[in-house]
């Protein structure tokens, strides 16, 4: 089943903008996580934000997770073109799997 | 090196035609998958193995076998393809349940 929605699904801002994509969930999680993938390639996992956490930060990134709604962000601050590719929400449901998003599609325009 | 690998990249087959999609992790993880993204890029789980043993199988009609020869090893083995089996198939690797996992760059199988 899938559990995590993101929004929006599609994503276009110019170089330097900062870019911001949410994901809701629907069962309690002992983890939530984000993936990057680019055109043609493998996921990249970019960074894990545990239950019991309310915000991390790694680099240009920053992800809140807000349990009592259900919901996370993911803030790339200072975007560069590189930074075009699809985004993944991911939720981890105390079991033996990871559930994923249906992707947020971000293009940075230089 | 490449942390995940999985060979071939392109599969172009008939329908009704059996293959197999291998992959390889030199992570040292005990926990490895396969995964299906469809054209939507919605990716499902398919198999999931914890040192060479199966742990998820996620309703997958059992055309698909997979096959863990030892950990770093987990293959997957498609018999009579439909055309519905047309996707890219990714293997991952993690160090247990919940940790971050990391990916191949995927198998993309096209069914004529």
């Amino acid at each position: 089943s899938q559990q995590g929605e993101e929004d929006p699904q599609a994503l276009s801002i110019q170089e330097g903008e900062n870019a911001t994509m949410n994901c809701s969930y629907k069962t309690s999680i002992n983890n939530l996580q984000w993936y990057r993938q680019n055109s043609g390639r493998g996921l990249v996992h970019l960074i894990l934000i545990r239950s019991n956490e309310r915000e991390k930060h790694s680099g240009r990134l920053r992800v809140t997770l807000d349990t009592s709604k259900k919901s996370s962000s993911l803030l790339i601050t200072a975007s560069r073109a590189a930074d075009t590719a699809s985004y993944f929400c991911a939720t981890d449901e105390y079991g033996n799997k990871l559930v994923f998003g249906a992707g947020t599609i971000l293009r940075v325009k230089s | 090196d490449t942390a995940v690998s999985q060979t071939p990249k392109y599969l172009v087959t008939q329908m009704g035609n059996d293959k197999s999609i291998k992959c390889e992790q030199n992570l040292g993880h005990d926990t490895m998958y396969w995964y299906k993204q469809d054209s939507k890029k919605f990716l499902k789980i398919m198999f999931s193995y914890n040192n060479k043993e199966l742990i998820i199988n996620e309703t997958v009609p059992n055309r698909f076998s997979p096959k863990s020869p030892d950990k770093a090893h987990l293959n997957l083995h498609i018999n009579s393809l439909e055309l519905g089996d047309s996707a890219v198939y990714f293997c991952a690797s993690s160090g247990g349940y919940g940790s971050p996992q990391h990916f191949g760059d995927g198998t993309r199988l096209s069914i004529l």
